[in-house]
């Protein structure tokens, strides 16, 4: 079983609707969440963590955990073309980050 | 604060030689983590270093090795290059690893092996 799970889509939106981004992780002693962003042909970028149950926006973005049920998520409001990108959740455990494969986002104009 | 740094950026080898990878953490992160990131198996743990010492490794062969300097500053090495090991090589660093700390990834280097 896999540590970090997402769906690799690809999920397309139209531009200035709600993307939504979901991940599940196997572990239940996983401490900490993130969500990177990442271009094609560039490195990952970290956009959101979130340590606790519950929301967290910055922006346009909003993390969500529910760590009962093991599940991580994005929104991305008023979503862009400039968010075309792959969105990967990782999670950290002990010393650790675990990657999920990343979903694929398009966003059409 | 300047972030990650990696270099070289791009690398072309040939089969069988040997390669040398660099990676500077961001200033006072002590933690380094190596990845290798193929469009077919996404992103790859290889290993993690915090005070020079490795606390974890990833399933690659033995192969690939690595090191930090006291300065955090790492290295990776490959030797013996196959054409599998052409991929995206990234460093990452972190103020410790574990808990609650965000991990920054560098640019990356581009190795190609022919």
């Amino acid at each position: 079983q896999k540590e970090v799970e997402q769906n690799s889509g690809p999920l397309s939106v139209p531009e200035g609707a709600i993307a939504s981004l979901n991940c599940t992780y196997s572990d239940r002693v996983s401490q900490s969440f993130f969500w990177y962003r990442q271009y094609s042909g560039k490195s990952p970028e970290l956009i959101m963590s979130i340590y606790s149950n519950g929301d967290k926006e910055d922006g346009r973005f909003t993390a969500q955990l529910n760590k009962a049920s093991q599940y991580v998520s994005l929104l991305i409001r008023d979503s862009q073309p400039s968010d075309s990108a792959t969105y990967l959740c990782a999670v950290n455990k002990g010393n650790q980050f675990y990657f999920g494969t990343g979903t694929s986002l398009t966003v059409i104009p | 604060k300047a972030g990650v740094t990696q270099t070289p950026r791009y690398l072309i080898k040939t089969r069988g030689q040997q390669v040398t990878l660099s990676c500077s953490p961001i200033s006072g992160h002590r933690s380094v983590s190596w990845y290798q990131q193929t469009p077919g198996q996404g992103l790859q743990f290889l290993f993690e270093y915090f005070s020079e010492t490795q606390r974890n490794k990833g399933n690659f062969p033995g192969r690939f090795s690595g090191r930090q300097f006291s300065n955090s500053r790492s290295e990776m090495n490959v030797s013996t290059l196959e054409l599998g090991d052409s991929a995206l090589y990234l460093c990452a660093s972190s103020w410790l690893a574990g808990g609650y700390n965000e991990q920054f990834f560098g640019p990356g280097t581009r190795l190609t092996v022919l």
